[in-house]
């Protein structure tokens, strides 16, 4: 099966920038969504197809995918960006995979 | 607005079975492939099953073949999980979650869940 390695916790300043990392074997190949899910919510999608953006989330959000990693880039981070933040792709042999998560605190 | 509404969660015994429904509001819903992806408290989320637009196609997690059943009723814009012979370890959060049509595709909304909780 396909793993998605997160850090588990990842800490920024206020107003400063914060990347989270999702590593996976040649995930570059693949096709990387993220999700953001504050507490007791369900997860909300940030990022999908490595770095398109829905409506309605902040340019602030942005990603990229090349190698064996992706990652997500929360720009001048707000308090209320702290959350916990998956990647997840589709995989031929593992299916529709997720990483552990990330939990993002903002100091 | 999109909304997916879940509901038939609750307490049920290990081995035994349980229904969960979810309501689908606010867009075409033949239109979309749709997903129950399950959260255990403190871990990341598990796909568990899709199905496509005319119910003709449905996969699941090799941990749940067998067991559970997935299926739509496109007329009431409802979708379906049928749980059978579950098992502690199947406790969490399941969400009803709608994709595009194709195995890459992101989930673009999720309902706000329903609590399972397997155990004597």
């Amino acid at each position: 099966s396909y793993v998605l390695t997160q850090p588990p916790s990842v800490s920024v300043a206020p107003g400063k920038t914060a990347r989270i990392t999702c590593e996976g074997n040649n995930i570059g190949s693949k096709s990387v969504h993220w999700y953001q899910q504050e507490p007791g919510q369900a997860p909300v999608l940030v990022i999908f197809y490595d770095s398109d953006r829905p409506s309605g989330i902040p340019e602030r959000f942005s990603g990229s995918n090349s190698g064996n990693t992706a990652t997500l880039t929360i720009n001048r981070v707000e308090v209320g960006d702290e959350a916990d933040y998956y990647c997840q792709v589709w995989d031929r042999s593992g299916g529709r995979v997720f990483g552990g998560g990330t939990k993002l605190t903002v100091l | 607005e999109v909304q997916l509404v879940e509901s038939g969660g609750g307490l049920v015994q290990p081995g035994g079975s349980l229904r969960l429904s979810c309501a689908a509001s606010g867009f075409t819903f033949t239109n979309y492939w749709m997903h129950w992806v399950r959260q255990t408290s403190g871990k990341g989320p598990l796909w568990v099953s899709r199905i496509n637009i005319d119910g003709s196609s449905a996969a699941y997690a090799d941990s749940v073949k067998g067991r559970f059943i997935i299926s739509r009723d496109n007329a009431k814009n409802t979708l379906y999980l049928q749980m059978n012979s579950l098992r502690a370890e199947e406790t969490g959060v399941y969400y009803c979650v709608r994709a595009e049509s194709g195995t890459a595709a992101p989930f673009d909304y999720w309902g706000q869940g329903a609590l399972v909780t397997v155990s004597t």
